[in-house]
């Protein structure tokens, strides 16, 4: 079935380790997108890729970084974790970035850190 | 400051009534404005949409209205049916250079109540 999937469903994570959450998509979306949900917040933009090669800064982008090596795969990593990073990870993808893209979801990770 | 307002956490309806959920934007940039429903455990999923140049944009049981002058858009479900329960989040773009990269307002828990 085509879409998007996320590893892992759910992690904790002790403060200070790396963390890499990893997203794949399988629809030949150009663009992709990480966000995190957090109550009261909504979803908020961590970082994002118009394409392969190409990255870019959401509102959240502190303590986070992507790289899009290829158009399937978006990992994000936690260099050093804390727990203001406990959070609910979306991943999304669309096809092209453009106006009237509709992005698709991932399941979601759930990450605690303590 | 979030610039996407849904005000209401949560609103309870019975079934075959209708739902209207609202949201409030401030920046006047947004031009596309989004529906997204999410079950828990699940990734939001694509809703509806409207493009500025609209008031009223409709699909089945679905459509969004937006008023400009106010900076308010709304969703309507009718009937509404059990199966609607799910948390909508109202969401906006507008260009920012090539990727479109969404706003989301916090969510609002609707309950359809059999």
């Amino acid at each position: 079935i085509a879409g998007i999937t996320q590893a892992p469903t759910s992690q904790i994570l002790a403060a200070g380790r790396r963390m890499t959450l990893r997203c794949t998509q399988d629809m030949r979306h150009n663009a992709m997108y990480w966000y995190r949900q957090d109550l009261g917040l909504g979803l908020r933009l961590i970082h994002y890729s118009n394409t392969a090669g190409t990255t870019g800064k959401g509102e959240v982008p502190d303590g986070y970084s992507v790289s899009r090596a290829n158009t399937d795969d978006f990992p994000l990593t936690l260099a050093s974790a804390v727990p203001s990073q406990t959070s609910v990870y979306f991943c999304a993808s669309s096809r092209s970035g453009g106006r009237t893209d509709t992005q698709y979801f991932g399941p979601g990770t759930r990450l605690t850190v303590l | 400051d979030q610039q996407v307002k849904q005000n209401s956490p949560s609103l309870s309806v019975q079934e075959g009534r209708i739902s209207i959920l609202n949201c409030d934007y401030t920046n006047s940039m947004f031009d596309y404005f989004l529906w997204y429903k999410k079950y828990p455990a699940e990734g939001p999923t694509f809703l509806i949409s409207i493009s500025s140049i609209k008031d009223k944009n409709e699909d089945g049981r679905f459509t969004v209205f937006l008023n400009k002058s106010a900076k308010h858009l709304s969703l309507h479900i009718v009937p509404s049916q059990p199966g609607d329960s799910a948390v909508y989040f109202c969401a906006a773009s507008g260009s920012s250079g090539s990727a479109r990269q969404l706003t989301f307002g916090s969510g609002t828990q609707l309950t359809v109540l059999p």
